[in-house]
């Protein structure tokens, strides 16, 4: 069955950095798009990155544009988000989300990883 | 603020049909189909409504999506108590370009 297992959450300072790494397994990585949602604490979904099956297009949210950045390993069926210049409000659920084909649907989401900003 | 438009609250009483609204723009509603996501709580998000109107295997029929112009709603009838949830509407927004969601509806069951 289809799993994604993100990892790599933890509390960090302002202005840090951190990855986050998803595990996909259960399905052909290499042949899905991948996003990256996010959800602030009692906040609604907000979708931040999004990375094409080669990996050739990438998309990023104007809220990360510049300080995330997206990025997947095919051999490895990994997802990962580099986050950079983390400030207080990047606090939030961090979810590995598949999209089915392009600009259709999220059909898996994994459990999420929590990241805490704070001094 | 959301780019999608949704009311932050619904409610209704076990067997009644309550609608969710989704209201959005040429560039995403209206040029693209809308989805539906339930989030229990605690949990992650779910895929409730594809496509606009089409179910995933495994949700009911009481689940029921539709799309007119750049609005789209969301029904379910005869509300049962583990339908509580948040929902949340998304398409992808031409002009951006990208994922964009609505704000979320607390639904709750009295």
């Amino acid at each position: 069955q289809v799993q994604l297992v993100e990892s790599g959450g933890v509390l960090v300072k302002p202005g840090g950095s951190l990855r986050l790494s998803c595990a996909a397994s259960g399905f052909t990585f290499s042949d899905y798009y991948m996003n990256w949602v996010r959800q602030a604490p009692g906040k609604g979904l907000e979708w931040l990155s999004y990375i094409s099956s080669s990996g050739n297009t990438i998309y990023y949210a104007d809220s990360v544009k510049g300080r995330f950045t997206i990025s997947r390993d095919n051999a490895k069926n990994s997802l990962y988000l580099q986050m950079n210049s983390l400030r207080a409000e990047d606090t939030a659920v961090y979810y590995c989300v598949r999209e089915t084909y392009s600009r259709s649907y999220f059909d898996y989401w994994g459990q999420g990883t929590l990241v805490t900003v704070s001094s | 603020q959301s780019v999608l438009t949704q009311p932050p609250s619904a409610s209704g009483t076990p067997g009644q049909r309550v609608s969710i609204s989704c209201s959005g723009s040429s560039s995403n509603i209206g040029s693209n189909t809308v989805n539906w996501y339930q989030q229990l709580p605690g949990t992650a998000p779910k895929l409730l409504i594809y496509s606009n109107n089409q179910r995933p295997s495994g949700v009911p029929d009481r689940f029921s999506g539709s799309k007119s112009g750049t609005s789209a709603s969301l029904a379910i009838s005869g509300l049962q108590s583990e339908d509580e949830a948040d929902y949340y509407c998304a398409a992808w927004d031409d002009s951006l370009p990208f994922w964009v969601f609505g704000g979320g509806t607390k639904l709750t069951v009295l």
